[in-house]
């Protein structure tokens, strides 16, 4: 257990509404990512994190933006949420130790 | 351009017997690793196992192993003694070194079921 929470687990909101998706760690790594699942592609990176107000973009960043504003909290944001980001999100942590990422529980979110 | 190949969208085994799921990735970064994660039913991924290019022996976490032949540009995975509890999507993943953000790029799964 990395010690990984995401909120919320689940989510249905309308298109265009903005949209924010927490996710917390408890461990202090410095890495941190959001990750959107849909069916056939498995897991693309959407941005990701290597330290307090260090971003960048990921392979699917249009549409999404995130904050890092202390090391606990990767916040991801959609502007103005549509159809086609309806997905399952889920961030990671890049383990201290090794190279191998761990995941958080993941964010249904359904955009209506 | 990194990718991750998966050709089996889904499996069958017979409990209790071993099972290898392929992977494929192409990559022109001389260091890497690829990695395999278990997405059970419940939704999670779950870390099993690690290979570094530049290792010498195939990894190895209790029953999963790791079949990495570079030449091949392959790493597939092998389950031994397979238990109702491995049916599950399998994910290959890859990660290079030149880019240090560390991102995963992952193929698009291997969905196995286990018969008792």
């Amino acid at each position: 257990d990395a010690g990984i929470t995401q909120s919320p687990r689940h989510k249905v909101t309308e298109t265009g509404t903005p949209v924010t998706l927490r996710c917390h760690q408890t461990e202090n790594h410095r890495y941190m990512y959001w990750y959107r699942q849909d069916p056939g592609h498995g897991l693309r990176l959407i941005h990701y994190s290597y330290g307090v107000k260090d971003t960048d973009k990921g392979e699917v960043s249009d549409g999404y933006s995130v904050s890092r504003s202390k090391t606990e909290d990767f916040l991801l944001t959609l502007e103005s949420a549509t159809s086609s980001q309806t997905s399952v999100y889920f961030c990671a942590i890049r383990s201290d130790r090794g190279l191998e990422q761990y995941f958080g529980p993941g964010t249904r979110l359904t955009v209506t | 351009a990194q990718k991750i190949t998966q050709t089996q969208p889904g499996m069958f085994v017979q409990e209790k017997e071993a099972v290898t799921l392929d992977c494929t990735y192409d990559t022109s970064d001389p260091s890497y690793g690829l990695f395999w994660y278990k997405q059970p039913s419940s939704g999670e991924m779950i870390f099993l196992i690690y290979q570094g290019s530049y290792d010498q022996q195939n990894a190895t976490e209790g029953r999963y192993s790791l079949n990495f032949q570079k030449a091949r540009k392959s790493a597939n995975l092998v389950i031994s003694a397979s238990q109702l509890g491995d049916s599950a999507m399998y994910f290959c993943a890859m990660q290079g070194r030149v880019d240090s953000s560390y991102k995963l790029i992952f193929g698009s799964g291997t969905r196995l079921l286990v018969r008792p």
